[in-house]
């Protein structure tokens, strides 16, 4: 299948700093990306959908100021943390797809803020 | 919207026994069904996958799937696991008019194979 990387695969930040993660489809152009967050022992939870070169479209309950999620480019996406907390802290996984195409995950990055 | 519903969190299994993983989905339009394993620290990796066609799915690793649209399931089966099967496995599906976009995801069941 289709190669989905996502860096980095874990941080440790200060509280009131950012983090950037960064998803990368490999060997195909990703005309959708989504990022989930899973806590442990749950399921995924869908954070935003990302077009490329368009505006991401948050869940409910999702803060898009406190999670900013770029899709500049066909192969690459982005989310940052704005200013983190330790709540925040958490599995964060990327998927990618193309139309017609089943989503591809990448290997997740887990964030602690300290 | 789409809804999927893993029956069981915790699945305990003794090596070479088969096991069922159970997962039912709440649709009312046609649907796209997935499995996934996640190994701990890890991404989700594709299983198998119902789109349409014969309902029984094989997938990697030994693992299918019957699709059943009157019971409304989705069940993962493997006639003998191996101690490297114990993940967590995700029951995922999708509305068909979008392909494998949006997944909306189960509970995850935890695979515990012991010797």
């Amino acid at each position: 299948g289709a190669v989905v990387s996502q860096h980095p695969s874990r941080v440790i930040c200060k509280s009131g700093t950012s983090v950037k993660i960064e998803c990368r489809s490999l060997d195909f152009q990703a005309t959708t990306m989504f990022w989930y967050r899973q806590f442990p022992k749950k399921s995924l939870m869908l954070m935003a959908t990302s077009n490329e070169g368009s505006k991401a479209t948050y869940e409910q309950g999702v803060e898009k100021d406190k999670f900013l999620i770029n899709h500049a480019s066909l192969t690459l996406s982005t989310l940052t943390v704005t200013s983190a907390h330790p709540e925040d802290s958490s599995f964060y996984i990327c998927s990618a797809s193309q139309v017609g195409t089943e989503a591809f995950f990448g290997q997740g990055t887990r964030l602690t803020v300290v | 919207a789409q809804s999927v519903t893993q029956l069981d969190s915790q699945v305990p299994v003794f090596e070479e026994a088969p096991v069922e993983l159970r997962c039912n989905y709440s649709s009312s339009v046609s649907v796209y069904l997935f499995w996934y394993v996640q190994y701990p620290n890890q991404g989700l990796q594709l299983l198998l996958k119902y789109l349409s066609g014969s309902t029984l799915v094989k997938g990697i690793n030994g693992f299918e799937a019957e699709f059943n649209k009157s019971q409304t399931s989705f069940h993962l089966r493997k006639p003998s696991v191996h101690i490297s099967d114990t993940a967590e496995y995700f029951c995922a599906v999708s509305r068909a008019s979008k392909s494998g976009y949006e997944l909306n995801f189960g509970k995850g069941t935890s695979l515990l194979v012991t010797p």
